[in-house]
């Protein structure tokens, strides 16, 4: 069965430097979501991406966020200088072209990134 | 603005038993979805369910029912005779309807299931 893939599984790095979080979407589909989850809290969008550019962004996706689909098959979600409040599970979603909204979501793993 | 809510923060059964979880939305969409996902203690976000707002049929999926309501904008997650396996966070969350673009979901803070023998 096709699943979201999402690189790396965990990842710590120092305040102030640049991450790159890798996810391979479900290959048939259309629209490419981040998401992440503050430990112990709720799931809380950040962007989605539809035709090359973002269709929609959250009020924590800032200037120090960016997402970019390189290829036909990866979705990158790029944080210029990390803070410490950047620390949590970030997860990547997929979906089909469907009318309406009712397209399932469709979850990878997750990257847990720890900013120290 | 869209608006989710989980009261339960926690609930805890004895194996066997039957178990609600709540949640009750806001939007101001005419036409919207609903979802259930649960996130196991190994933190993936797994799929259950979606109901979309024209269509107030219950629904059961082997052990797993849902109750949808909308006139008191509530869509209740059901699990009969719980199991162990069931240990989760679960989390309601709800999306709006629009066509050839992108839909986010809005996430509820989720009800934390501890099913024990």
């Amino acid at each position: 069965e096709p699943e979201v893939t999402q690189t790396p599984s965990h990842q710590v790095t120092q305040m102030g430097q640049e991450v790159i979080l890798r996810c391979v979407p479900i290959s048939n589909h259309l629209y490419f979501y981040w998401y992440r989850q503050i430990l112990g809290q709720k799931v809380e969008f950040l962007v989605s991406f539809y035709n090359n550019e973002i269709s929609e962004k959250s009020e924590i996706f800032d200037d120090q966020f960016s997402v970019e689909r390189p290829d036909g098959s990866n979705f990158t979600l790029k944080i210029r200088s990390t803070k410490l409040e950047d620390s949590a599970m970030y997860f990547c979603a997929s979906s089909e072209r469907v009318a309406g909204g009712r397209n399932e979501q469709f979850f990878g793993p997750g990257t847990r990134l720890t900013v120290l | 603005a869209q608006k989710v809510t989980q009261a339960q923060t926690e609930i805890s059964v004895v194996e066997k038993e039957d178990v609600t979880l709540d949640c009750v939305y806001e939007t101001r969409d005419t036409t919207y979805y609903l979802f259930w996902y649960k996130q196991p203690p190994s933190g993936e976000l797994v799929f259950l369910i979606r109901r979309n707002s024209f269509d107030e049929q219950n629904e059961i999926s082997g052990r797993y029912s849902w109750n949808f309501q909308k006139s008191t904008s509530s869509f209740n997650f059901t699990i009969t005779a719980s199991q162990v396996v069931d240990s989760a966070v679960y989390f309601c969350a709800l999306s709006g309807a629009s066509t050839g673009t992108a839909s986010k979901l809005t996430f509820g803070t989720g009800t934390r299931l501890q099913v024990t023998l």
